[in-house]
This record gives C-alpha cells, sequence and structure tokens, in this order.
C-alpha cells in the first residue's frame, strides 16, 4: 500500500475558482512530518509547508491554505482564487523515522492543477 | 532561487557508462540530500549526507554512490548506466541531520539521458 496517496492524477479549474488537493497517508508512527511541495513547469521543487505530527492546527498563507486531520490520515491543501501562475505539479509528503533514525521522506505521485485563464 | 545549484543542468549518455552529478548546498547546511524522480518511480529519496558522513539511505541502487566534501558539496556518482536511469536527479539542502523532519530547500535538478 502506499504511504502517501494522492488520488487526484489531474485537475483542470478556471481561474478564481477554488480548489482543494487531496493528501491521504499511512504511518505507524506517533511521530512525523508532512510536506507540501509545488512543481512548476520550470521542473524545481519549491516547499510551501511543513507540519508535524502534534500540530493539527490549521494553516493559513495568503491564498492557500491546509488542512490536517489526524482522525483521517489527510493533509489537504486548498488554493483560493486560483491563478494562471499556480499551475503545476504539487507533492505531498511523510516523512517518518524507522527504528528512531533519520527521517526518511516517502512522496506522493503527485496532482498537476491546470488553471485556465 | 533556493540557493542549492547543480551540475551540470542536462546529461546524454550511453549505457554502460558512468556520470557524476555535483551539488552545491545552501550557505550554512550541512546536510545534502539526493532525489531521483522518473515517470515510473515518482520521486524518490536516494541518500542523506550529513556534514561527510552517511545519514541515511533510500531506494539507492548498489550502481550508484554518493559522498559529501570538507566543503559541503557532494557528488552523485552513476555507473554503468541503464536506459531506466534516465530521469531528473534532485539535490537538496537542510541545516540539521534530522533528513525528512526538516524543511529541505531543492536544486535545479540535472535531467540525465541514457541512450
Amino acid at each position: 500500500a502506499q504511504k502517501v496517496t494522492q488520488a487526484q492524477t489531474e485537475i483542470s479549474v478556471v481561474e478564481k475558482e477554488d480548489v482543494t488537493l487531496d493528501c491521504v497517508y499511512e504511518t505507524r508512527d506517533t511521530t512525523y512530518y508532512l510536506f507540501w511541495y509545488k512543481q512548476p513547469p520550470s521542473g524545481e521543487l519549491v516547499f510551501l509547508i511543513r507540519r508535524n505530527s502534534f500540530d493539527e492546527q490549521n494553516e493559513i498563507s495568503g491564498r492557500y491554505s491546509w488542512n490536517f486531520q489526524k482522525s483521517t490520515s489527510s493533509f489537504n491543501f486548498t488554493i483560493t482564487a486560483s491563478q494562471v501562475v499556480d499551475s503545476a505539479v504539487y507533492f505531498c509528503a511523510l516523512s517518518e523515522a524507522p527504528s528512531g533514525g533519520s527521517y526518511i521522506p516517502t512522496f506522493g505521485r503527485g496532482t498537476s492543477l491546470i488553471v485556465h485563464p | 532561487d533556493s540557493g542549492v545549484t547543480q551540475t551540470p543542468k542536462h546529461l546524454i549518455t550511453a549505457t554502460g557508462q558512468r556520470v557524476t552529478l555535483r551539488c552545491s548546498p545552501r550557505s550554512g547546511d550541512l546536510s545534502v540530500y539526493w532525489y531521483q524522480q522518473s515517470l515510473d518511480q515518482g520521486l524518490q529519496f536516494l541518500i542523506q549526507y550529513y556534514n561527510g558522513e552517511e545519514r541515511a539511505k533510500g531506494n539507492i541502487l548498489e550502481r550508484f554512490s554518493a559522498q559529501q566534501f570538507p566543503d559541503l558539496h557532494s557528488e552523485l556518482n552513476l555507473s554503468s548506466l541503464e536506459l531506466g536511469d534516465s530521469a531528473l536527479y534532485f539535490c537538496a539542502s537542510s541545516v540539521g541531520p534530522s533528513g525528512g523532519a526538516e524543511t529541505q530547500y531543492f536544486g535545479p535538478g540535472t535531467r540525465l539521458l541514457v541512450l
């Protein structure tokens, strides 16, 4: 089973629409970290957010917001009033520390977001 | 610009050959990570070095090896290349040793094509 599932392979919206990207993870650890990264067409991976397993507060940064729910093992990402520049592939990642060693990140397969003008 | 540099940007080579990818971390970062991104496998963690020492290993093939030098730059060596090694190779860096618990900043990547 995948540790990080991004079930939406591709989402297409029109500019100014709100869009939510889903991320469901699987872990037995009590301490873990969750991340979202953006990969625009240029190819570089851009860090968006880091959240540890003990902090379930939702976070808002401008038009971006994140909803972390341990009860459903989900860490969803919402873009409000989407813009063409938001077009990119978005990756969710889970970091666990097997055997108490260094944290190893596992990435989802990504969701390709296309925002049409 | 993340502050992480990678060279070369593109690399075309033949099967059976050996190549070296280079990465310079952000100023002040002691950890360097290598990732492979391919259509088949997605984005996969390969290996982490912290202050010159190997810290964590992921799905890195035996044909691949890496090292981190005293000036903290890192090199990823890929040998006996196969067609399936064609991918985008990312380097990332972070301040401390905790690996995936920390925020990692990614370089622009090296696109490797094996013909």
